[in-house]
């Protein structure tokens, strides 16, 4: 089964405007951790927001925000006053346990093109 | 300087032939891992180490071997190199961090092409 996914292969915003791209996962582990990487067309990973389990307030960034709904297991990313800059592939991971059994799932990943 | 970095950036190889992709850390992290990324698969990882004498396999380890030779340098090799290993290949690191917040730094990747 899926541990990590992104229903949106593609989303498309104006810029300035804000705009969401959706994560669910899956886990039984009540300690676990959240992640959203960038990917520009350059090809480098780029961590953007991280989100833990026992986190109570969503997670904050600059422009970016985790909407973190635990019980429905979603993650979602949301932009605000999206730029071109923010055209990229974006990824959500998780890191499943305790620290020292780390490990990282990623999902298949969403690809933003912000129109001018 | 880049706190992680890749060797080569690219390379074209083929069937058959035995590749070596290394990674270097500057961060002083104790865990590495390397990732390969597909169109539309995101990453999967091949092969994670939490020390010098930690190796183990990760998701898609098959035909796949590495080396942890210290603490800030982490090879992956391809003994006999396939078409379908054909991807970008990551290797990144992480610090231990009971509060969870650990998040992975990325090399630049490695482009690997198997004719």
């Amino acid at each position: 089964a899926q541990k990590i996914t992104q229903t949106q292969p593609g989303m498309f915003v104006q810029e300035k405007e804000a705009v969401t791209l959706d994560c669910t996962y899956d886990t039984s582990d009540p300690s676990y951790g959240l992640f959203w990487y960038k990917q520009p067309s350059s090809g480098e990973m780029i961590f953007l927001i991280y989100q833990g389990s026992y986190d109570q307030q969503n997670a904050t960034e600059g422009r970016y925000s985790l909407n973190f709904q635990k019980a429905r297991k979603s993650a979602n990313l949301v932009i605000s006053a999206s730029q071109l800059g923010d055209s990229a592939m974006y990824f959500c991971a998780m890191r499943e346990g305790a620290d020292y059994g780390q490990n990282f799932v990623f999902g298949p990943g969403t690809r933003l093109s912000v129109l001018p | 300087d880049a706190d992680v970095t890749q060797t080569p950036r690219n390379r074209i190889t083929k069937t058959g032939k035995r590749i070596m992709l290394e990674c270097s850390q500057t961060k002083g992290h104790d865990r590495m891992y390397w990732y390969r990324q597909d169109p539309g698969l995101g990453l999967r990882l091949i092969y994670y180490s939490f020390d010098v004498k930690d190796i183990n396999k990760g998701e898609i380890s098959d035909g796949y071997s590495v080396s942890r030779q210290a603490q800030a340098k982490f090879s992956l090799s391809l003994e006999s190199a396939i078409p379908n290993q054909t991807a970008l290949y990551f290797c990144a690191t992480s610090d231990f961090g009971l509060a969870g917040y650990n998040e992975q730094f990325f090399g630049p990747g490695t482009r690997l092409t198997v004719l």
